[in-house]
């Protein structure tokens, strides 16, 4: 059974850090892309950021672009989101999902797949003093 | 970034009915359109992949269709446990975008 298990979600000061983790087991995880997704209270869903399944191609959106880093430990099967200079927006669930990628791609890249088809249950990221 | 819509926002209805919720992507995403059920308090679940391949487990009352840019997910006849927040979300291209929801609810 394919399994993903987030932790480190926590409250912090606006302008501190965060590391997220993302606990991955039941599959081959360095043949897979992983994202992360967010979503703030009572809001939609917003994707953040991907990572390939080597970790040679990374994605973010504008929002969290110069202040999130995703990366992933292939040794571990665990992925990662350092989040620095936080803000009160980024005040959200945050949930890591396996990419549903196309039979066959490349794991070095980023491209069209079918979405997300694993979830883990999500980590609570409160920004504020 | 590719904007994705959803019409309508919410829908109220009765168990047994056929619910219709369409998307709408700003540009043409060929098949590469997902649509994701979420409940209260829980994680999305992935639905429909590929515009309309059921994923497994999903109970074929739910339908997808559609091409380019205009999509549809379709509750043939709706079931007590389908009362939820439904999602679509292109995976064409970077960034993944997602439409902002539409919640279905009891009448």
């Amino acid at each position: 059974e394919v399994q993903l298990l987030e932790s480190g979600g926590g409250l912090v000061q606006p302008g501190g850090s965060l590391r997220l983790s993302c606990a991955t087991s039941g599959f081959t995880f360095s043949n897979n892309g992983m994202s992360w997704v967010r979503q703030a209270p009572g809001k939609g869903l917003e994707w953040v950021s991907g990572i390939s399944g080597t970790g040679d191609s990374t994605f973010y959106a504008d929002s969290v672009t110069g202040r999130f880093t995703i990366s992933r430990d292939n040794s571990k099967n665990t992925l990662h989101l350092q989040m620095n200079s936080l803000r009160a927006e980024d005040t959200a669930v945050y949930y890591c999902a396996k990419d549903f990628d196309r039979v066959g791609v490349v794991p070095t890249a980023l491209g069209p797949n079918y979405g997300m088809d694993v979830w883990g249950q999500g980590t609570t990221v409160t920004v504020s003093s | 970034d590719i904007q994705m819509t959803q019409s309508p926002s919410s829908v109220s209805a009765s168990i047994g009915d056929r619910v219709t919720i369409t998307c709408r992507a700003s540009q043409d995403i060929a098949g590469w359109l997902a649509w994701y059920q979420q409940k209260p308090g829980k994680a999305p679940k992935l639905l429909i992949h590929g515009i309309s391949r059921l994923q497994s487990g999903v109970p074929s009352r739910f339908s997808g269709s559609g091409s380019g840019t205009d999509f549809t997910l379709t509750i043939s006849s709706l079931q007590p446990e389908d009362f939820a927040t439904y999602f679509c979300q292109q995976a064409s291209t970077l960034p993944r975008t997602f439409g902002p929801g539409t919640k279905v609810e009891i009448k």
